[in-house]
């Protein structure tokens, strides 16, 4: 099944200690992006990815990091997470996102206390 | 900046009652604009998307959209809304100089039985 997989689903942790959340496809998609999602405030784009080692910054950039060492994987990492980065995350995949739009992952709600 | 806006925050119908949803985009030419669901506690799922050609676009469930140049707006509308339509909407389009994509902030509909 064509998918895009987030894990973990929820998670909460503390100031400061670091967290990875990871996203996969398996659809050889070039695109893949991650988004925020926040009451009142809709999808903010973290950061996005055109092909592997290929990232760029989205309009919420600040605080986190990515990697794209494989064209399948595209792993949120915050180094030191701080209680405003609680949200609801997304990451999606496309052949060509402004073309056909992109295919979502089922979120990770983040806490951090 | 090129953007989509949605203006309705949220909106509460009865069941069998006519949907429409405002979108205004902010492009210059040809725009790919989509609009997507997400039901309680699940991702981002494609409605419809309008490519090119006829500005009427059917969608799933029901869903159809019309894009209107002149006014640089793509609603989405129902004619008969069900109580499981209950979920924000997102409208979206493409960024600027980019293969990526803008979301609207959303509108939630509550359809009440």
């Amino acid at each position: 099944e064509a998918q895009v997989t987030q894990n973990p689903r929820y998670l909460i942790t503390v100031t400061g200690k670091k967290l990875t959340v990871t996203c996969s496809q398996n659809m050889n998609h070039e695109y893949m992006s991650w988004y925020r999602q926040d009451p009142g405030l809709g999808l903010r784009q973290i950061y996005y990815s055109m092909n592997v080692e290929v990232t760029d910054k989205g309009d919420v950039p600040e605080g986190y990091k990515v990697s794209r060492k494989e064209k399948r994987n595209f792993p949120l990492i915050l180094e030191s997470p701080s209680p405003n980065q609680t949200s609801l995350y997304f990451c999606a995949s496309s052949l060509a996102p402004g073309v056909v739009g992109y295919t979502f992952g089922s979120g990770t709600r983040l806490t951090v206390v | 900046a090129q953007s989509v806006s949605q203006h309705n925050h949220h909106v509460i119908l009865s069941e069998a009652a006519s949907l429409e949803l405002g979108c205004n985009y902010s492009y210059g030419g040809t725009v790919n604009l989509f609009w997507y669901v997400q039901y309680p506690g699940q991702h981002l799922q494609l409605l419809l998307k309008y490519f090119s050609g006829d500005p009427l676009v059917k969608g799933i469930k029901g869903f159809e959209a019309e894009f209107i140049k002149s006014k640089f707006s793509f609603n989405l509308r129902k004619p008969s809304v069900q109580w499981s339509d209950t979920a924000e909407y997102f409208c979206a389009g493409p960024r600027t100089g980019a293969n990526n994509l803008f979301f609207g902030t959303g509108t939630r509909l509550t359809v009440i039985p």
